[in-house]
């Protein structure tokens, strides 16, 4: 176990809908990544957020957001869901250093777009 | 932009063989960082084994070596001894030195471990 938890597992939600998906950090971690996971594909980043402000985005639509908390909590808002948002999205936590830091993940949250 | 590629879709080893999975990357960058995640059905990625670009040696972690050739952007994982708790998906990944920790995923190779 890493210590990064996602909220929740398994989520169904229609189309044109939102949704929040939630991450806790590992403790210590000041930073928080999200990515996007198609089925038999590799994740895709979102964006980073970085002591509560976004630090880099990755070939998403505005309708996907973001926050980070001052405890370093993260959520993801995606807005006017498509059925190409179906996919796991995973939460990756790291400390900032500038050298090289590992990230570590949590499980993920599935989500299935009808 | 950075690329990563795994051009083995799926790979199958007998157990306490041997096995190498590949990876090549594009990039115009000097300093950056390579990584091996395995993810298993359990769906979370875990770290397998991290390679930085200014190090020549080829990082080992137990079982796990890789053989990173910088000049031909070439980043193989080797798997010793193979177990059948190896048996997940792996995938390589790069990430800059500066700038945002972005990791730049390949598409996957799936690992089956046959007893």
């Amino acid at each position: 176990e890493t210590g990064v938890t996602q909220s929740p597992t398994h989520l169904i939600k229609t189309r044109g809908q939102q949704v929040t998906l939630r991450c806790s950090s590992q403790s210590g971690h000041n930073t928080v990544s999200w990515y996007q996971q198609a089925l038999g594909q590799g994740p895709q980043f979102i964006f980073q957020y970085y002591r509560e402000e976004e630090n880099g985005r990755g070939n998403f639509p505005p309708r996907f957001s973001g926050l980070q908390f001052p405890n370093y909590s993260s959520e993801l808002n995606v807005n006017a869901l498509e059925l190409d948002d179906s996919a796991l999205y995973l939460c990756a936590s790291s400390w900032r250093t500038g050298a090289s830091t590992e990230a570590f993940f949590g499980q993920g949250t599935r989500l299935t777009v009808v | 932009a950075q690329t990563v590629t795994q051009s083995q879709p799926e790979m199958s080893v007998q157990e306490a063989e041997t096995v190498t999975l590949s990876c090549t990357y594009d990039t115009s960058e000097s300093d950056y960082y390579l990584f091996w995640y395995k993810q298993p059905p359990s769906r979370q990625m875990i770290l397998v084994i991290r390679q930085e670009a200014y190090k020549q040696q080829n990082a080992t972690e137990n079982r796990f070596s890789v053989n990173f050739q910088k000049a031909a952007k070439s980043f193989s994982l080797k798997i010793s001894d193979s177990q059948l708790g190896d048996a997940a998906m792996y995938f390589c990944a790069y990430r800059r030195a500066q700038g945002a920790q972005k990791l730049v995923f390949g598409q996957g190779t799936r690992l089956t471990i046959n007893p």
